[in-house]
Order: C-alpha cells, then sequence, then structure tokens
C-alpha cells in the first residue's frame, strides 16, 4: 500500500512563527502535492512539485513556500505565520507526472495536519 | 477549465435505504472523474475513479458511479448505507487537456447515517 506520512498531526504556532510541515511518501511517486482544507471550501491546491527541486504554484500560493530536496520528501514552510493560515493542510502524491494532454492519476493522501495559528 | 459543483452539501438517509450523492461537472475536454471519501480527522481515500472505460464504475465498500456526459453527471450511488459510510465526500475532476496538475474538487457532501 501507498503510504503519504505527515510530521505531526497538530500543531499550534504563535503569528509570526515560521512553521514547517513535511511530508514523506514511500512509493518512489514523482509528484507531490500541498493541499488545505477550510470547511465549505473543500480542498485547494497550494503548491505541486513534478519532480525533485522543482515547484508549481497552485491556486493559493500566498504567505507559502515549498522545498522539494529529496523525491521522497515534499515540505511546506509559512515564513511567518498568520491566524488565517489556521486550517487542515494535506498532502498528496501520484505516481507520474501528468504529459502534456495526459490524465491526471489517482492521488494518495497523507492523514492531515491541523495548524492552529494564536 | 474545468470546474465541479456537489449539489447537496449535507445528505441525511437512514441505515439500510439508498445512498445519493450528486456531482456535476463542466470540463472543455474528455475529463477523468473521481469520489474521494474523508473520514473524521482522516486523510481523503479514493473511493473510485472514471477515465473513459466503462460508464459505471464500481469502487469499494460498494458504492458506485455512472458518468453520463449528456447530463455532465457523476452521481455516487450505495444500495444500503451502513453506519461505517457517515463521512465526508468529494468529487474531483481531472482536464486532461490542460491545467497544472489537472485536479479541481468539489466542495464536498456530508453524508450523515441515522440508526
Amino acid at each position: 500500500d501507498v503510504k503519504v506520512t505527515q510530521s505531526s498531526r497538530y500543531l499550534v504556532k504563535r503569528t509570526g512563527e515560521k512553521v514547517f510541515l513535511e511530508c514523506v511518501q514511500d512509493m518512489d511517486h514523482e509528484n507531490m502535492f500541498w493541499y488545505r482544507q477550510d470547511p465549505g471550501l473543500g480542498l485547494r491546491l497550494i503548491y505541486f512539485s513534478y519532480d525533485v527541486k522543482m515547484k508549481e504554484k497552485g491556486d493559493i500560493p500566498e504567505g507559502y513556500s515549498v522545498s522539494r530536496e529529496k523525491k521522497e520528501r515534499f515540505s511546506l514552510i509559512l515564513e511567518s505565520a498568520s491566524t488565517n493560515q489556521t486550517s487542515m493542510y494535506l498532502c498528496a502524491s501520484s505516481p507520474r507526472p501528468p504529459l502534456a494532454g495526459g490524465r491526471a492519476d489517482t492521488q494518495y493522501f497523507g492523514p492531515g495536519t491541523r495548524l492552529t495559528v494564536l | 477549465a474545468q470546474s465541479v459543483t456537489q449539489l447537496d452539501s449535507h445528505v441525511s438517509v437512514s441505515e439500510g435505504t439508498p445512498v445519493l450523492l450528486r456531482c456535476n461537472y463542466s470540463s472543455s475536454y474528455s475529463p477523468s472523474l473521481f469520489w474521494y471519501v474523508q473520514h473524521p480527522n482522516k486523510g481523503l481515500q479514493l473511493l473510485l475513479k472514471y477515465t473513459s472505460a466503462a460508464t459505471l464504475v464500481k469502487g469499494i465498500n460498494g458504492f458506485e458511479a455512472e458518468f453520463k456526459k449528456s447530463e455532465t453527471s457523476f452521481h455516487l450511488t450505495k444500495p444500503s448505507a451502513h453506519m461505517s459510510d457517515a463521512a465526508e465526500y468529494f468529487c474531483v475532476v481531472s482536464d486532461s487537456g490542460g491545467g497544472a496538475d489537472g485536479l479541481t474538487f468539489g466542495k464536498g457532501t456530508h453524508l450523515i447515517i441515522q440508526p
């Protein structure tokens, strides 16, 4: 089974702190994704990566950055946490790069990190 | 451009009765469609996916969905609800012709099972 793990299930930080959320997958997937999930808004894509050291902005990248130094690990960074970043953060991976005109493949999700910024 | 609309934010059924969760999509290309389930405090799990093979797709836990191009729908059904089906369900569309990662998530339907 594909396993996607996230470093923390619950996290409480203060406004202005630098926050790192870590995600690791064990299936050698090329693609990795970070979403935030808020009630009534569904999942919104923050950043994604198709390969090591490669990153692309999603729909809501403001206030976030990412790092992918190794294939299995994708980190989400909040440079200066704010209260409006209180949310559930979900990491996902999928098995191959989407080709031009190709179909997106199934994404496998981690359990999520519930971040509260005070 | 692609979009997905889940027509009900909450659905409540009695245990043992049928489940219907409605999803409509729009896509400029031939889409792939997914249903994911999220149980409380858990990540999302794939229930089923449609990728242009059979229009009736069977998934895990007795769920199935039918792709209807003329109605641009991909409704999720189950003949008999079980208490363990209580969860949040997300309909997802992938536009094969464009978009960086290609997935667009619906806002979710909360399924409540009454004993």
